[in-house]
């Protein structure tokens, strides 16, 4: 049973650009959670999603970022018109049911 | 909203000596406590969780105590070694369907 997949592993875009991430939960699970995680700092809650369904986005800025978790394939996590602040870690995680969740080996994203 | 404060944010042990990382959570539904330890580029990694009907439990050198009244729970780390250095993050599952994270503790072991 393979682990959560994210890809690209490490992004870079200039400013202006648009950037998607994506996630491919394990196998089984229909819950995906995104976070972002700063150097140095924690990890904050951005959206929660189940198949097809926006559960909660309270972590999500409104503009610019935008996801989405289809019936078939993987979750995607786009940001639009990135800026510097932009550039983090942002790790996908899954879960079977809304507690025990397994992370991804995340996505760094840097912008230039 | 939900909130869960960790501490301390950094903690340096003395290879051999225990760790103890606390945090707090303000909401009174939370159900679920998990660990997760994240090294240097890593990803966070489950490492014990504790749910709501239990008081303590323990795995090998690793246990975890849970008080509901106080709204607290613990990590007890005992005789550390050198890889158990990383950063700690506890988190809470909130009535909301989330998870919320504390801050992180990097914690440091001493040769």
């Amino acid at each position: 049973n393979a682990g959560v997949m994210q890809n690209p592993r490490h992004l870079v875009r200039r400013r202006g650009q648009e950037a998607r991430l994506r996630c491919s939960p394990m196998k089984g699970h229909s819950h995906v959670y995104w976070y972002r995680q700063l150097p140095e700092e924690g990890l904050k809650f951005m959206v929660y999603l189940q198949k097809e369904n926006i559960i909660d986005e309270s972590g999500m800025p409104k503009e610019r970022f935008s996801a989405e978790f289809p019936k078939e394939g993987p979750s995607i996590l786009r940001i639009q018109q990135v800026v510097r602040g932009d550039s983090a870690a942002y790790f996908c995680a899954s879960s079977p049911a809304s507690n025990e969740q397994f992370f991804g080996p995340g996505t760094r994203l840097t912008v230039l | 909203g939900e909130n869960v404060e960790q501490h301390p944010s950094t903690l340096s042990v003395q290879e051999g000596d225990s760790a103890v990382i606390k945090c707090t959570y303000s909401d009174s539904a939370s159900n679920y406590f998990p660990w997760y330890k994240q090294e240097l580029g890593k990803r966070p990694q489950l490492i014990i969780d504790i749910r709501s009907n239990v008081g303590e439990k323990k795995d090998q050198r690793i246990a975890v105590t849970l008080n509901k009244t106080a709204k607290h729970f613990s990590l007890h780390i005992t005789e550390t070694q050198p890889e158990d250095s990383a950063v700690y993050f506890c988190a809470a599952y909130s009535s909301a369907s989330k998870i919320i994270f504390g801050s992180g503790t990097r914690l440091s072991i001493r040769p």
